[in-house]
């Protein structure tokens, strides 16, 4: 399974834009890169995912490198409720199971 | 957004009891749901692949015996975890697919405790 790498945690301040990168250089054609986040004791939270393009919907945005070696999730205005960890997981249509890593977990300061 | 609910949120049983815990698609068709167990300050660990009318499909290291998953319906799982032991307290999460197998939604996790 192609694997991610992402920092193991991040901080940043109230209503400003967060950037959570996550490397995949062993990322294959067919994989798409998922965005999850989990809050404590919850289950995972959808937040996006994509294959070639950026996307955009109303929680973040993802940059996909031209490469697809590496991603980054956007988080435009951070709140407080953002506060999470966030997993970067590439999956294969064929593969539907997720491989979660560490994931990053993002501090967010008032 | 599609939604899963799990239940019991959290139980407590005796060492030796069987327990069963349930995962429904409330608002979508699901053939394929998924289960995985969360250890506390680790990741998520995929136990197992629920499919519809089918067999269930086990990661490897994840006794069939101990963890019985029966997808009766497109909206139901079940998990049971038989003659629990205390290293089976855990955190148990499960996700069904939406769509074009895409996307995933979690359930919220029901939490464990073996006596």
């Amino acid at each position: 399974d192609a694997k991610t790498t992402q920092p193991n945690s991040m901080e940043s301040n109230e209503e400003e834009p967060v950037h959570l990168p996550c490397n995949h250089s062993t990322i294959s054609g067919t994989d798409y890169i998922h965005w999850y986040r989990q809050l404590p004791s919850q289950g995972p939270e959808y937040v996006i995912h994509g294959l070639t393009s950026n996307v955009n919907n109303r929680m973040a945005s993802l940059a996909i490198a031209e490469d697809r070696k590496s991603s980054t999730l956007i988080l435009h205005r951070a709140t407080l409720r953002d506060a999470a960890v966030y997993y970067c997981i590439l999956r294969d249509l064929q593969m539907a199971g997720m491989r979660f890593g560490a994931g990053t977990r993002l501090t967010v300061k008032p | 957004g599609a939604v899963v609910s799990q239940h019991p949120s959290r139980v407590i049983c005796k060492s030796g009891t069987s327990v069963k815990i349930e995962c429904r698609s409330l608002d979508f068709q699901a053939t394929t749901m998924f289960w995985y167990r969360q250890f506390p300050k680790q990741s998520l660990m995929l136990m197992a692949t629920s499919n519809e009318g089918s067999k269930a499909t086990y990661e490897q290291g994840v006794e069939k015996d101990k963890f019985l998953i029966n997808h009766a319906s497109l909206t139901l799982s079940t998990l049971t975890v038989t003659s629990a032991h205390p290293e089976d307290s855990s955190f148990y999460i499960c996700s069904a697919l939406l769509g074009g197998l895409e996307t995933q939604y979690f359930g919220p996790g029901t939490r464990l405790l073996v006596l």
